[in-house]
């Protein structure tokens, strides 16, 4: 069970847009920063999106994130078919001696 | 070009420990921390813990206390993840990523599969 949580799959049409939605809590997102990070079959995880809405150099603008309290979103316009992956966010909990946390993953499918 | 490199597959009985290590190239080693994330097959991620190559110092998450050490070689640029006691749920991809304090993991190694079985 992750301490963040997001949808296990999600699917759309390519050229369409599509959110992925991950909650958490106020010891991760509600105080600290939202990352995404992008995995392709068989590849390692990616960074996609850092400081809750920036964009690595190199990443399409496609890409967007934004967060609210204790909930961030992904954003995903224009959908292609090399879109397709698992999709992860991460934060810093502050508890315990604070430790990074991940959602469980949404798997996405562009139809 | 700023890279990971990581150690080849293993393959491990129940008990017995294994050390992944992880060369960095393309950027001043010493300079970000080192961190180790573990999927099993089918699984998200999962974060073990960080190191900062400068200093040593390190934190591990609360699952992996007392189980897993990590370590470094500057004059190499190459940290080291050593996970004992293990189990067949230990059985997962380790990656190393590089990632400041608290910031995001924006360089991550390719993966060293570690398959534990009698």
């Amino acid at each position: 069970q992750s301490v963040l949580t997001q949808p296990p799959s999600v699917s759309e049409a390519p050229r369409q847009r599509v959110t992925i939605s991950c909650s958490g809590s106020s010891s991760n997102i509600g105080n600290n920063a939202v990352n995404w990070y992008q995995q392709l079959p068989g590849k390692a995880p990616k960074l996609l999106i850092y400081y809750d809405d920036l964009l690595p150099s190199g990443v399409s603008d496609r890409f967007s994130g934004s967060k609210s309290g204790t909930s961030a979103s992904l954003a995903i316009s224009g959908l292609q078919s090399e879109d397709e992956a698992d999709y992860y966010c991460a934060a810093w909990d502050d508890r315990l001696n604070g430790n990074w946390v991940f959602g469980g993953g949404t798997k996405l499918t562009v139809l | 070009q700023v890279q990971l490199v990581q150690s080849g597959a293993e393959v491990k009985k129940p008990g017995a420990s294994v050390k992944v290590s992880c060369k960095a190239s393309g950027y001043t080693f010493t300079s970000y921390d080192i961190n180790w994330v573990r999927q099993a097959t089918g699984q998200g991620l999962e974060w073990m813990g960080w190191m900062n190559p400068n200093s040593g110092n390190t934190g591990y998450a609360q699952k992996f206390q007392g189980r897993v050490t990590m370590t470094r070689n500057t004059s190499i640029s190459t940290a080291y993840m050593e996970l004992s006691s293990l189990r067949s749920e230990d059985t997962a991809v380790y990656y190393c990523a590089r990632g400041d304090p608290r910031a995001a993991f924006d360089i991550w190694g390719q993966g060293t599969m570690v398959t534990v079985s009698s």
